[in-house]
């Protein structure tokens, strides 16, 4: 089953916009994550939020979390061509040992 | 930098052969992980491993075995290759709980 479920499925944007992924889950987490993936590539991680924290940031990114709503947001500040890609969400379970179960995606892409 | 390798990034194998999928990380991570990849499912795992010798079942485990014998090498083995096994593999290594984990460049297996 499926911890993390991201929203939109899909995003088309214009380069210089802002793109917001959603994403909810079910149960506690000790963090969550998201990653980006390129066509065909493996995926990069690109930041991780703990359940204590409420926000976070790094370079255009930045990440928000509510564990009382169960959701974490991802907000890419002017977007470019090269952001196009997948993004997901991977949450670390509470007494889920070391595996991150992730969400199906949010495919974006950035037009020019 | 940390890196996961995986031993081909295309791979065509005919129904019933057996198949065997490398992954190497060269971080000295205790755990490693298996995930098939498919369009609107996202990421499944397959199998993981938290210690040499050691594995654990994933959601997906039907028609999959792994072996870890040292601790950089984990192995993904297809024992009678099927149409349905067709997929991106994507193999991940982590250094242990609450951190982030890092991906090799997928192997995408094809099979006829």
């Amino acid at each position: 089953s499926q911890q993390g479920e991201e929203d939109p499925q899909a995003l088309s944007i214009q380069e210089g916009e802002n793109a917001t992924m959603n994403c909810s889950y079910k149960t506690s987490i000790n963090n969550l994550q998201w990653y980006r993936q390129n066509s065909g590539r493996g995926l990069v991680h690109l930041i991780l939020i703990r359940s204590n924290e409420r926000e976070k940031h790094s370079g255009r990114l930045r990440v928000t979390l509510d564990t009382s709503k169960k959701s974490s947001s991802l907000l890419i500040t002017a977007s470019r061509a090269a952001d196009t890609a997948s993004y997901f969400c991977a949450t670390d379970l509470t007494g889920g040992g070391n595996k991150l179960t992730f969400g199906t995606g949010t495919q974006l892409k950035v037009e020019l | 930098d940390v890196k996961v390798t995986q031993s081909s990034r295309y791979l065509v194998k005919r129904t019933g052969e057996k198949v065997f999928l490398e992954c190497v990380q060269d971080m000295d991570h205790e755990n490693m992980f298996w995930y098939r990849q498919d369009p609107g499912l996202g990421l499944r795992l397959i199998y993981f491993s938290y210690d040499v010798k050691m594995k654990e079942k994933g959601d997906i485990p039907e028609g999959y075995s792994v072996s870890r014998e040292k601790k950089e090498r984990f192995s993904l083995i297809l024992e009678s290759a099927s149409t349905n096994q067709t997929s991106m593999y994507l193999c991940a290594s982590r250094p242990g709980q609450t951190y982030e984990q890092y991906f090799g460049p997928g192997t995408r297996l094809t099979v006829t």
